[in-house]
């Protein structure tokens, strides 16, 4: 069973651009959720989405933002590139079941900013 | 809210045993969840406790109690490669993980 990934696995940008971080998640996982992870730093979520509907999102401003795709998988958009926005990018998927779901992290994207 | 409280830094020799504790404090909880990640990687998942107890998987045992809004993970038998990050993570009311900063596990020779 292939596991989660993650596309670009390194992205670098310049403050004020946008960028796209793509996930795909685990066969028959309906729920997708990105995490940010400053370096040396703990994970902070970002997004859930499940069943192509955001259902939560984290203490981010809403030049976070994403979406998820009929076939599940998920892409995280950020505008207006900020210098702490440089960070590992994670994705996980679960099957959606809730309480007591285990996520399965990617690999995750290293953003860069300028 | 949600927080958890890991310490920061922990560690052991080769062969021995280390446990990592996670206090949390909560308004909403469903279950600990512990993760494992190595520099430059992405978090693994080792164990989760749903209810009070011991859970064991092979050298690693994580353990929790609710009425102390408390928990740990057991590591045994301790290897070079065990060298890692460990975060405890709780699950809100609202589906969403809250992870821990973080104890960084150190394995001596």
């Amino acid at each position: 069973e292939a596991g989660v990934t993650q596309s670009p696995t390194h992205l670098i940008k310049t403050r004020g651009q946008q960028a796209t971080l793509r996930c795909s998640p685990i066969s028959g996982h309906t729920s997708v959720y990105w995490y940010q992870q400053a370096l040396g730093l703990g994970l902070q979520f970002l997004l859930w989405y499940d069943e192509g509907e955001e259902r939560n999102r984290g203490n981010f401003p809403p030049r976070f933002s994403g979406r998820q795709f009929p076939n599940y998988s998920s892409e995280l958009n950020v505008n207006a590139l900020e210098l702490e926005d440089s960070a590992l990018y994670l994705c996980a998927s679960s099957r959606g079941q809730g309480q007591g779901d285990t996520q399965y992290f990617g690999p995750g994207t290293r953003l860069t900013v300028l | 809210g949600q927080s958890l409280e890991q310490p920061s830094e922990v560690t052991a020799v080769e062969g021995a045993i280390v446990q990592i504790n996670c206090t949390y404090q909560t308004s909403g909880f469903y279950g600990l969840s512990w993760y494992q990640q190595h520099d430059g990687g992405a978090p693994t998942f080792l164990s989760y406790n749903g209810l009070d107890g011991l859970e064991e998987t092979g050298r690693f045992s994580s353990f929790l109690s609710r009425s102390d809004s408390y928990g740990y993970l057991l590591l045994q038998e301790l290897q070079m490669k065990d060298s890692a990050s460990y975060f405890c993570a709780g699950m809100d009311s609202s589906y969403k993980l809250i992870f821990g900063s973080g104890t960084r596990l150190l394995v001596r020779p």
